[in-house]
């Protein structure tokens, strides 16, 4: 089956750093990739949907300029976090759907984002 | 906000019993997806039913999709501890592939 990685899984950065997350479609291609955060015990929440060689679309109170996604690739999006502060510690979770079936969505693992 | 509901918000169950879940959305629909996450992990998805059906079956699952009612619901037969996790619905309103996820059910079997 369709399998999506994340990398790193976990990650701990102080504040102020910034943090890059990769998200990779391991065995399909992908022009579109999504990315959702999520709060302890709580749904996920669409943040953006990052196309393959365009510009990135973000959903309404995100801040594009707070979090940077680039789809270098049909099989890599990144995001990376800027200038984190504690509460951008969240579960951060790609996913992608492959170009022919374009409804099953595959998610990937998560990362973890804690900011001291 | 796009985002549905969920109830229960958490169940708790015996081992052989079956579990509900129900998921209320506010738009029209393509097809609605449940998904579950165990904690802290990723999300499988479980099965997807399109918005022409009312009813899917999958091993132990069963689906079924009020549209006019903009509801869904989840049955688990026979529950078991593994089934322990948390359950989310999510919805596609714009035909774009951007998922807007219920507010999730936490499922408990207790062995």
């Amino acid at each position: 089956g369709a399998v999506v990685s994340q990398h790193p899984s976990r990650v701990i950065c102080k504040s102020g750093t910034s943090v890059k997350i990769e998200c990779r479609s391991l065995d399909f291609q992908a022009t579109t990739m999504f990315w959702y955060r999520q709060f302890p015990k709580q749904s996920l929440m669409l943040m953006a949907t990052s196309n393959e060689g365009s510009k990135a679309t973000y959903e309404q109170g995100v801040e594009k300029d707070k979090f940077l996604i680039n789809h270098a690739s049909l099989t890599l999006s990144t995001l990376t976090v800027t200038s984190a502060h504690p509460e951008d510690s969240s579960f951060y979770i790609c996913s992608a759907s492959p170009l022919a079936t374009g409804y099953e969505q595959y998610f990937g693992p998560g990362t973890r984002l804690t900011v001291t | 906000s796009q985002q549905g509901e969920e109830d229960p918000q958490a169940l708790s169950i015996q081992e052989g019993e079956n579990a509900t879940m129900n998921c209320s959305y506010k738009t029209s629909i393509n097809n609605l997806q449940w998904y579950r996450q165990n904690s802290g992990r990723g999300l499988v998805h479980l099965i997807l039913i399109r918005s022409n059906e009312r009813e899917k079956h999958s091993g132990r699952l069963r689906v079924t999709l009020d549209t006019s009612k903009k509801s869904s619901s989840l049955l688990i037969t026979a529950s078991r501890a593994a089934d322990t996790a948390s359950y989310f619905c999510a919805t596609d309103p714009f035909g774009g592939n951007q998922f807007y996820f219920g507010t999730g059910t936490s499922l408990t079997v207790i062995p």
